[in-house]
């Protein structure tokens, strides 16, 4: 099936533990993206990858880390470095804000 | 900097009837485009409908349409003929042309369908 897979849809954390959420995809798309949401508010980027072996920084990084050693794989760090990790990440692929996702992956911090 | 409002936290309409969701946004860009995606409750946010602001015929996917009115930088969403299936949290988000990654999104509102 084409398409986007995150894994775990849900994980649990104890503090100061770091996480790693996993991406996806066989949709061919260059750019992919790390995205959090939480209740009442739009989502926000936190790093967004172009091409392989490059990515960049969006609006809340910090204590956020990832890789894109493949075109088809862009996972997400959850470091212990962020001070409120519980939240929905979702990941997406596309260009130009025509954007497919991932189903999410729950994560609370216990 | 360029901001999206969705005024209307959540709105609930009858089954079969005619629903307008509301987005406003900020921007001081000519050439941009608009969109509205839904999240069902499984969480998987979808793509509804795009808009391209340089075309002023309004973009329409089936029962979805949208009334753009740059002018008065609005966006809204209308759903005909509402189904159950359609809801959902539904997001306005902008992006400037020439842009690959800086899509802005509104805090969304939440639709109820009314069997």
């Amino acid at each position: 099936d084409g398409g986007i897979t995150q894994s775990p849809k849900y994980l649990f954390r104890k503090e100061g533990q770091n996480v790693t959420l996993s991406c996806e995809q066989n949709l061919n798309h260059d750019a992919m993206y790390w995205y959090r949401q939480d209740p009442g508010q739009g989502l926000r980027l936190i790093y967004y990858s172009q091409i392989v072996n490059d990515f960049q920084k969006g609006d809340i990084a910090e204590g956020y880390s990832v890789s894109r050693e493949k075109k088809e794989s862009f996972p997400l760090t959850v470091t212990s470095a962020q001070k409120n990790p519980t939240a929905f990440y979702l990941c997406a692929v596309g260009y130009t804000g025509e954007l497919f996702f991932g189903e999410g992956s729950r994560l609370t911090v216990l | 900097a360029q901001t999206v409002t969705q005024s209307q936290p959540e709105m609930s309409v009858q089954e079969a009837e005619t629903v307008t969701l509301s987005c406003t946004y900020d921007t001081s860009e000519s050439d941009y485009y608009l969109f509205w995606y839904k999240q069902p409750p499984s969480r998987q946010m979808i793509l509804v409908i795009r808009q391209e602001a340089y075309k002023q015929q309004n973009a329409t996917e089936n029962r979805f349409s949208v009334n753009f009115q740059k002018a008065a930088k609005s966006f809204s969403l209308k759903i005909s003929d509402s189904q159950l299936g359609d809801a959902a949290m539904y997001f306005c988000a902008y992006i400037r042309r020439g842009s690959n990654y800086q899509l802005i999104w509104g805090a969304g509102t939440k639709l109820i369908i009314k069997p």
